[in-house]
């Protein structure tokens, strides 16, 4: 199975929002509301900032938010801080006991 | 404090393999699946499979099919992941991680474990 599609990078300004998308099929990200999204830094563990489509972990930013429309999910960062400059990684249940996270996207705060 | 520790670093030569380990405390170790993720260097996540700890069923990606098992010793609240006939890309960060009961998040991670295959 593919990696679920995201743009490779996406840039605001500080206290601007921005939105990455994380597009799949019907198979995945459209058929089941198992989606997270991850905040990673290069050889460091992942963390977690959304789960289940829109559930945001206690202690995580509330300027953090998730939706799906479809096959599509969204990851939107509202007030863009310099600490959110990092990777960003969805993940989705696809079915048969398997998961596929999408290709990553850059943020970069100007 | 929950957390996941996973053994330290590893260099191989192709054709060997490797095998890490996760050690889980502050929760119960059977109660939650564990994930496998790795990282290439410059590259992205990429989903390796699952064990869960109270069964010891498992199943992976199919590209990591023939060439991954993960195991567990209740025991020892450790997981494993064996990696065989390794080559060069496979040079990479391997991360454990803990799935939410009925839910879709990674909440708690391992620290990494860096593969490097080299001759």
């Amino acid at each position: 199975q593919s990696a679920l599609t995201q743009p490779a990078s996406v840039s605001g300004s500080l206290g601007e929002p921005i939105t990455i998308s994380c597009t799949g099929t019907s198979g995945d990200v459209g058929g089941y509301n198992y989606l997270s999204w991850y905040q990673s830094h290069p050889g460091k563990a992942p963390n977690l900032i959304i789960f289940d489509v829109t559930k945001r972990p206690s202690g995580v930013s509330n300027r953090f938010s998730g939706s799906k429309s479809g096959n599509t999910a969204s990851l939107t960062i509202s007030g863009l801080q310099a600490e959110d400059e990092a990777d960003y990684y969805c993940c989705t249940y696809a079915g048969n006991s398997i998961w596929l996270f999408g290709g990553g996207t850059k943020v970069t705060v100007l | 404090q929950v957390q996941l520790v996973q053994s330290g670093a590893e260099v191989k030569k192709p054709g060997a393999s490797v095998t890490v380990s996760c050690k889980a405390s502050g929760y119960s170790f059977t109660g939650h699946y564990i994930h496998w993720v790795r990282q290439a260097p410059g590259r992205g996540l990429e989903w390796m499979g699952w064990i869960d700890p109270n069964s010891g069923n498992t199943d992976s990606a199919q590209k990591f099919q023939d060439w991954v098992t993960l195991t567990r010793d209740t025991s020892r609240s450790t997981t494993y992941m064996e990696l065989t006939n390794l080559g060069s890309d496979d040079t990479a960060f391997y991360f454990c991680a803990r799935i939410l009961r009925g839910s879709s998040g990674f909440d708690i991670w391992g620290q990494g474990t860096l593969v490097t295959v080299s001759s």
